[in-house]
C-alpha cells in the first residue's frame, strides 16, 4: 500500500513563527502536492512538485514556500505564520506511469492552529 | 480559468435511497476526472476515475460515474446508499498529459440516515 506520512497530526503555533510541515511518501512517486482544506472551500492547491528541486505554484501560494531536496520528501514552510493560515493541511503524491498514474494518495493531514 | 463545480454541498438521504451528486468542470482539451471520498476520520481516497474509453466508470463500493462530454459533467451515482456511505465526496479534474495540477471541487457532505 502507498503510504504518505505527515509528520504531525496537530500543531499549535504563534503568529510570526516559522512553521515546517513535513511529508514523506514511500512509493517512489514523482509528483507531490500540498493542499489546504477549509470548510466550504474544499481542497485548494498551495504548491506542487513534479521532481526533485522542482516546484510549481498552485492556486494559493502566498505566504508559503516549499522544499523538495529528496524525491520522497516534500516540505511546506510558512515563513511567518498568520491566523488566516489556521487550517487542515494535506499532502499527496502521485506517480506518472502505470495503471495508477495520476491518482493522488493522501496523508492523514496536519491540523494547524495559529494563535 | 479551470474549475470544478459541485452543485450539492450537503445531502441527506435515508438508507436504500438512490444517490446522484453533480459535478461539472470547465476545461479545454482532454481531461482526466476523479471522485475522491473522505470517510469520517480517514484519509482522502480515490473512489473512481475516468481517463478515456467507456464513459461509464465503476468504482469501489458500488459507485459509478458517467462522463458526458457535451455537458462537461461527471456525476456520481449509487442506486442504494448505506449508512456507511456517510462521507464527504470531492470531484476533481486535470488536463491529461504533462505536469498538470489537479483542481478539486468544494466537496459534498453526504449524510445517510439509518
Amino acid at each position: 500500500d502507498v503510504k504518505v506520512t505527515q509528520s504531525s497530526r496537530y500543531l499549535v503555533k504563534r503568529t510570526g513563527e516559522k512553521v515546517f510541515l513535513e511529508c514523506v511518501q514511500d512509493m517512489d512517486h514523482e509528483n507531490m502536492f500540498w493542499y489546504r482544506q477549509d470548510p466550504g472551500l474544499g481542497l485548494r492547491l498551495i504548491y506542487f512538485s513534479y521532481d526533485v528541486k522542482m516546484k510549481e505554484k498552485g492556486d494559493i501560494p502566498e505566504g508559503y514556500s516549499v522544499s523538495r531536496e529528496k524525491k520522497e520528501r516534500f516540505s511546506l514552510i510558512l515563513e511567518s505564520a498568520s491566523t488566516n493560515q489556521t487550517s487542515m493541511y494535506l499532502c499527496a503524491s502521485s506517480g506518472r506511469t502505470g495503471g495508477a498514474r495520476n491518482i493522488q494518495y493522501f496523508g492523514a493531514g496536519t491540523r494547524l492552529s495559529v494563535l | 480559468a479551470q474549475s470544478v463545480s459541485q452543485h450539492n454541498h450537503h445531502v441527506i438521504l435515508s438508507e436504500a435511497a438512490s444517490l446522484e451528486l453533480g459535478c461539472n468542470y470547465s476545461y479545454g482539451g482532454t481531461v482526466n476526472l476523479f471522485w475522491y471520498v473522505q470517510y469520517p476520520g480517514q484519509h482522502l481516497q480515490l473512489l473512481l476515475k475516468y481517463f478515456s474509453g467507456d464513459p461509464l466508470v465503476k468504482g469501489i463500493k458500488g459507485f459509478e460515474a458517467e462522463f458526458i462530454k457535451s455537458k462537461f459533467s461527471f456525476n456520481l451515482r449509487k442506486p442504494s446508499v448505506q449508512w456507511s456511505d456517510t462521507a464527504e465526496y470531492f470531484c476533481a479534474a486535470r488536463n491529461s498529459g504533462g505536469y498538470q495540477k489537479v483542481t478539486f471541487g468544494i466537496g459534498t457532505k453526504l449524510q445517510v440516515i439509518p
